[in-house]
């Protein structure tokens, strides 16, 4: 089946640092969202982007839909202690389910 | 804010039992999805619902697995004969229209002893 690439698997930053993850697919996507998840919730919808090369932010989050269509990255700017947490991009390949297919996730350690 | 909501949070149950899970997605969404999800991996699609319709199995759905929607608001999961393997978080979501952002549940987490 479809799979993602999410890179790093984790990363340790200081406080107030700026951090970037992003996500490959080997086939091209119609759709990719950015979720994070908190140990024992569920994931929470970050920014979500239909076309390629939109760049949506949220408050300190920006993501961007690459213009291949197999591709995403996510950026944290000035990161604060609740950022920490695992997120996970996720999509819909063309011609592909419904369903959204899943990266590993990149686990953000904050160290004070 | 009425999110999706999932009951029960936790299911401790022996091996080969059956056990039943439920989703209440968020109103008036029409596109109910349920997901699984391992230790230290993404959730995984398992199946999902237009309104009452399912419209699509993962292959990751064994014969064992049968979900329902049958009035296209709440749904439920049943897994029969449970296996250790069915160890997982299993997740629900819900968003209003096709292609459309999906909304999660907290899950339910399932252990099988």
């Amino acid at each position: 089946g479809q799979q993602l690439n999410q890179s790093p698997q984790s990363m340790f930053i200081q406080e107030g640092e700026d951090v970037s993850m992003n996500c490959t697919s080997s086939s091209i996507f119609n759709t990719w969202l950015w979720y994070k998840q908190d140990p024992g919730e569920g994931p929470v919808l970050l920014i979500a982007l239909y076309k390629a090369g939109e760049l949506t932010s949220n408050g300190r989050l920006t993501a961007q839909f690459g213009i291949t269509r197999k591709d995403s990255f996510l950026n944290i700017s000035a990161s604060i202690p609740s950022d920490v947490g695992i997120y996970f991009c996720a999509g819909r390949p063309v011609g592909g389910a419904d369903g959204l297919t899943f990266g590993k996730g990149t686990h953000l350690i904050i160290q004070p | 804010d009425t999110g999706v909501s999932q009951d029960p949070r936790h299911k401790i149950t022996k091996r080969g039992q059956n056990v039943t899970f439920r989703c209440d997605p968020i109103s008036e969404h029409n596109r109910l999805y349920w997901y699984r999800q391992t230790l230290g991996q993404g959730p995984e699609f398992l199946t999902y619902f237009q309104n009452e319709a399912q419209l699509e199995k993962s292959r990751l759905l064994s014969d064992r697995f049968s979900a329902e929607r049958p009035k296209g608001s709440f749904s439920t999961l049943e897994i029969q004969r449970t296996e250790q393997g069915d160890s997982a978080m299993y997740l629900c979501a819900s968003s209003l229209q096709d292609l459309g952002p999906q909304h999660f549940g907290d899950g339910t987490r399932l252990s099988i002893l």
